[in-house]
């Protein structure tokens, strides 16, 4: 069974400034997709951005980015000019690209809880 | 707009009584999720279901119960067997289809529910 594991409870930056989470992933699987949501104060689930494993290049939205490592099963977030409203909890989750039945369910890691400082 | 409605949004419950919380999707989404959510454990997957009058145990499924009549509707209840039901939960959708790896969830609001 996929793992997913972030090794940092709690993290703080100051805002404008860049701050990176990590995220590191267990699986024997080849094609697969993984995944950063935001949770705010609201409990909302919001994507912030998505790789998919047979793309070397790392995906971008703005000023969030990934640090790709398929080799080393890490998929790290950074995000870059840290805005008050960032703040929230973030949690990455692997999704397998198998087509068969139970392959669309994600598998999450425990989150990090992300101040910014103004 | 389309979207996820969970409802209620907050719940009390007695031990020993079993509540319903309701999932409705206007997305026309095939896929729907209950997870559920407690502190530093992330979230854990409950129930799924991939088509209408079908659906699977996910990871924490005991004490729990779900049905899919509709398309658009997977509500989950939360029997007296589950021993510690206090949590977030957390409804999804998704659509299926050959592409389908691609498709990302969009998720509820949520439910707190509380056992007193």
């Amino acid at each position: 069974a996929q793992t997913v594991t972030q090794s940092q409870p709690e993290m703080s930056v100051q805002e404008a400034e860049t701050v990176t989470l990590s995220c590191t992933y267990d699986t024997s699987e080849s094609d697969y997709y993984l995944f950063w949501y935001k949770q705010p104060p609201s409990r909302q689930m919001i994507l912030v951005i998505r790789q998919e494993a047979y793309k070397q290049q790392n995906a971008t939205e703005n000023r969030f980015s990934v640090n790709f490592q398929k080799a080393a099963k890490s998929f790290s977030l950074k995000i870059s000019d840290s805005q008050l409203g960032d703040a929230a909890m973030y949690f990455c989750a692997y999704r397998s690209a198998g087509i068969i039945q139970g392959a669309q369910k994600l598998v999450f890691g425990q989150g990090t809880r992300l101040t910014i400082n103004p | 707009d389309g979207g996820i409605t969970q409802s209620p949004k907050y719940l009390f419950r007695k031990e020993g009584q079993n509540v319903t919380l309701s999932c409705e999707q206007n997305l026309n989404h095939d896929a729907m999720y209950w997870y559920r959510q407690d502190p530093g454990q992330g979230l854990r997957l409950i129930y799924y279901s991939q088509i209408v009058n079908d659906f699977q145990k996910g990871d924490i499924a005991e004490g729990y119960s779900v049905s899919r009549e509709k398309k658009e509707s997977f509500p989950l209840t939360v029997t007296s067997a589950q021993k510690n039901p206090t949590a977030f939960y957390l409804c999804a959708s998704t659509n299926r289809g050959v592409s389908s790896g691609a498709n990302v969830l969009t998720f509820g609001a949520g439910s707190r529910l509380t056992v007193l």
